[in-house]
C-alpha cells in the first residue's frame, strides 16, 4: 500500500519567503509527526498530533513555525519568513498510535537562500 | 528520555556480520529499546525493537543484556545495500515523540 508521501520533494525559498510543506500520511493512521533534520544530524521532533488535536509543539523552534492537521489527515507544516539556519529537510511521520510505529516519509529538502 | 551514545562510523566489508553496540546507562524501566535505519535521501525505517535479551527478525538481531544499560544491533552478512545511518533510539513504548542521537553511519565496501 501507500506509504506517507510529502510534497514538495525539494524546495528553495529566498530568505524572508513563506512556505508550506505538505504531508499525507498513510491512511488511518491516527497519529502524525514531524522532524528536522539538518545535514549529518539526526531527525529532530518538532510536533505532534493525534488526529486533529496538536498535543505537543514543544520541539518547534520559534513561533514563524506552524503546523496543522485540520481533519485528521493531511497536514501542512508552514515556516514564515524563512531564514538561513531553517534550510534542513523535514520528515514527516504517521504510526496507528504510539512512537515506535513511526512510519517515514522521505521527506522534503527546504533550501533557503 | 534516556541518551544513547553510539560509535560515529564503522566501516565494513561484504559478507561480514556487523555489531553496532549502543550504551543507555540512564534507561528507565519501561523504556524499550529500538533501532532505526536511513539511508541517503530517505525517511528513517524501522529495524527493530526490544525490551530485554535477544530480539531476531529477518533483518537484524538485538542483543540486551540483564542491566540494560547497553544493547547491539547485530547486521549479519552485510552487504553493499547495507550502508546506511543505523540510530539507536531509548523510550517508553507510548512516548509522543522519538529521540534520535546522530546515529553510526556504516559503511560496507565491496
Amino acid at each position: 500500500g501507500a506509504g506517507v508521501s510529502q510534497s514538495p520533494r525539494y524546495k528553495v525559498a529566498k530568505r524572508g519567503q513563506d512556505v508550506a510543506l505538505r504531508c499525507d500520511p498513510i491512511s488511518g493512521h491516527v497519529s502524525l509527526f514531524w522532524y528536522q533534520q539538518a545535514l549529518g544530524q539526526g531527525p529532530e521532533f518538532l510536533t505532534y498530533f493525534q488526529n486533529e488535536a496538536q498535543l505537543d509543539k514543544s520541539g518547534l523552534p520559534s513561533d514563524r513555525f506552524f503546523a496543522e492537521r485540520p481533519e485528521g489527515s493531511v497536514s501542512t507544516l508552514k515556516i514564515q519568513r524563512t531564514q538561513q539556519e531553517d534550510s534542513a529537510v523535514y520528515l514527516c511521520a504517521s504510526s496507528l498510535g504510539g512512537s515506535f510505529g513511526q512510519y517515514f516519509g522521505p521527506g522534503t529538502r527546504l533550501t533557503v537562500t | 528520555l534516556a541518551k544513547t551514545t553510539q560509535p560515529i562510523s564503522m566501516d565494513s566489508y561484504e559478507g561480514q556480520e556487523v555489531n553496532i553496540t549502543c550504551s543507555h546507562n540512564n534507561i528507565a524501566t519501561n523504556d524499550y529499546i529500538t533501532w532505526y535505519q536511513q539511508f541517503p535521501s530517505q525517511g528513517p525505517r524501522f529495524i527493530i525493537q526490544g525490551y530485554k535479551t535477544k530480539v531476531t527478525n529477518e533483518v537484524a538481531s538485538l542483543f540486551i543484556p540483564a542491566d540494560r544499560k547497553s544493547s547491539t544491533l547485530s547486521l549479519p552478512r552485510v552487504s553493499l545495500s547495507d550502508t546506511a545511518v543505523y540510530y539507536c533510539l531509548v523510550g517508553a513504548y507510548n512516548t509522543d515523540k522519538l529521540i534520535f542521537g546522530t546515529g553510526t553511519r556504516l559503511q560496507v565496501f565491496p
